[in-house]
């Protein structure tokens, strides 16, 4: 039992590169999500799945795109990055956002910097 | 949506000393989750708790909801608690879940 796993650990990348960062979860959670997370700021909300086959955006959308796969997986797409997205990128996963019970999962984050 | 401030935004502790970090929110909730960010990244969830007190080993929390606090307890802290705590609430209506920006604590031996 894994949890939340994250692909990759650390990524550089050049100013316009395009990437996809992958999460899968194995909790049979509904709900999945991806933070970014930068000094001072906490965790900032990118995008979320709340139950496959639907995505909302978070607080700060601009600039990336995502994939719910399947339950399992939810993935983050840089088309075109920028040094602002410099960042530790992480993905959490709960049996259903917003609900009463609802507990976050996170994976162990990516560490990206774009030159 | 829903503000959350954390308090001190930096703690430093000799080991074997108590601490209470302090989340206030500014609206109600439905639920409020305390993680703990170790130096090496990862997030762990401490505890789940929107109202009332829990208790984890040195570790506890009480949320008084109707005066929209919650204040997490750390005693005879040792160096692995060393990191960051962050507090993070939902409100009611299924809204998203919202970060404080954390307490940095450095325990020292």
């Amino acid at each position: 039992n894994a949890g939340v796993t994250q692909t990759p650990k650390f990524q550089v990348l050049k100013t316009g590169q395009s990437m996809t960062l992958q999460c899968a979860q194995d909790m049979n959670h509904n709900s999945m999500y991806w933070y970014r997370q930068d000094p001072g700021m906490g965790l900032r909300l990118i995008y979320y799945s709340a139950s496959e086959g639907t995505t909302d955006k978070g607080e700060v959308p601009n600039g990336y795109n995502v994939s719910r796969l399947n339950k399992r997986e939810f993935s983050l797409r840089l088309e075109s990055a920028a040094p602002s997205q410099t960042s530790v990128y992480f993905c959490a996963s709960s049996e259903l956002q917003g609900a009463t019970n609802e507990k976050l999962f996170f994976g162990s984050g990516t560490q990206l910097s774009v030159l | 949506g829903i503000q959350v401030e954390q308090s001190p935004p930096d703690l430093i502790l000799q080991e074997g000393a108590n601490s209470t970090l302090r989340c206030n929110f500014s609206d109600s909730v439905n639920n409020l989750q305390w993680f703990h960010q170790n130096p090496w990244g990862q997030l762990i969830n401490l505890f789940y708790i929107p109202s009332g007190t829990k208790q984890n080993g040195r570790l506890s929390a009480t949320t008084v909801a109707t005066e929209r606090y919650s204040l997490l307890y750390i005693s005879s802290s040792q160096t692995t608690d060393s990191g960051v705590y962050f507090c993070a609430v939902s409100g009611w209506g299924y809204q998203k879940v919202t970060f404080g920006i954390g307490t940095k604590l450095q325990v020292i031996p």
